[in-house]
């Protein structure tokens, strides 16, 4: 059975620290992993990562997929208390179907 | 340009009654999937439809029905409600297989 495992479920950080958020994957014909952010209800597109190795930034996130340990991490520098969300990983097979992690939730303290 | 839209945006049902949720795609996009999310949990697939086919379903009772329209528009039914049927169901729109884009969800809550 597809699972994806994020980790830690839950952190509280000061303003200004950087996070690091893991997510793990064994999916069947794993095709791409998704890193989405939702706040009060949609969740909303980051990053898409197909390839091992390299990274995709956004401003203050990055990420980058490996896989060879089957895992993909979530950087955020500079926390600011608008990064305060819930942090979902989610793996996307060859037909498009999504399998999403439990999410990690992030709260950003002033 | 519009994003998905979904309708209603609650919903108060009591047990075994029926439903029907309402979405529209971005213009555009073939492609409509519908996720339940449980409280405290990561979205479950319910349903992928492309081009007015079903592409996959989830792990999901009969009770749960889906299809899409001729304008790619697509409803989600859910007969004899259970109170563990009470969710935010949100319906995702993509072009093919490329990154899907949320709406802003259906909260339904079982009584």
């Amino acid at each position: 059975e597809d699972k994806v495992v994020q980790s830690p479920l839950s952190l509280v950080v000061h303003e200004g620290d950087t996070v690091t958020l893991n997510c793990s994957y064994e999916v069947t014909n794993f095709r791409s992993l998704l890193w989405y952010k939702q706040e009060k209800k949609a969740p909303t597109f980051l990053f898409m990562l197909t390839s091992s190795g390299i990274e995709k930034k956004s401003g203050r996130l990055s990420s980058i997929l490996d896989k060879k340990e089957l895992s993909s991490i979530l950087n955020i520098t500079a926390t600011q208390t608008g990064d305060s969300a819930i942090y979902l990983c989610v793996s996307s097979d060859s037909w498009g179907k999504l399998q999403f992690g439990a999410g990690t939730q992030v709260v950003v303290t002033p | 340009d519009a994003g998905v839209t979904q309708s209603p945006t609650h919903l108060i049902k009591t047990r075994g009654q029926q439903v029907t949720l309402r979405c529209s795609p971005i213009s555009g996009h073939k492609s409509v999937s519908w996720y339940q999310q449980v409280l405290g949990q990561g979205p479950q697939f319910i349903f992928q439809y492309y081009e007015k086919e079903e592409r996959g379903r989830g792990n999901f009772p009969d009770r749960f029905s889906a299809r899409q329209f001729p304008n790619y528009s697509s409803e989600l039914n859910v007969n004899a409600l259970l109170l563990g049927d009470s969710a935010l169901y949100l319906c995702a729109s993509s072009f093919g297989l490329a990154v899907q884009f949320f709406g802003p969800g259906t909260r339904l809550t079982v009584l």
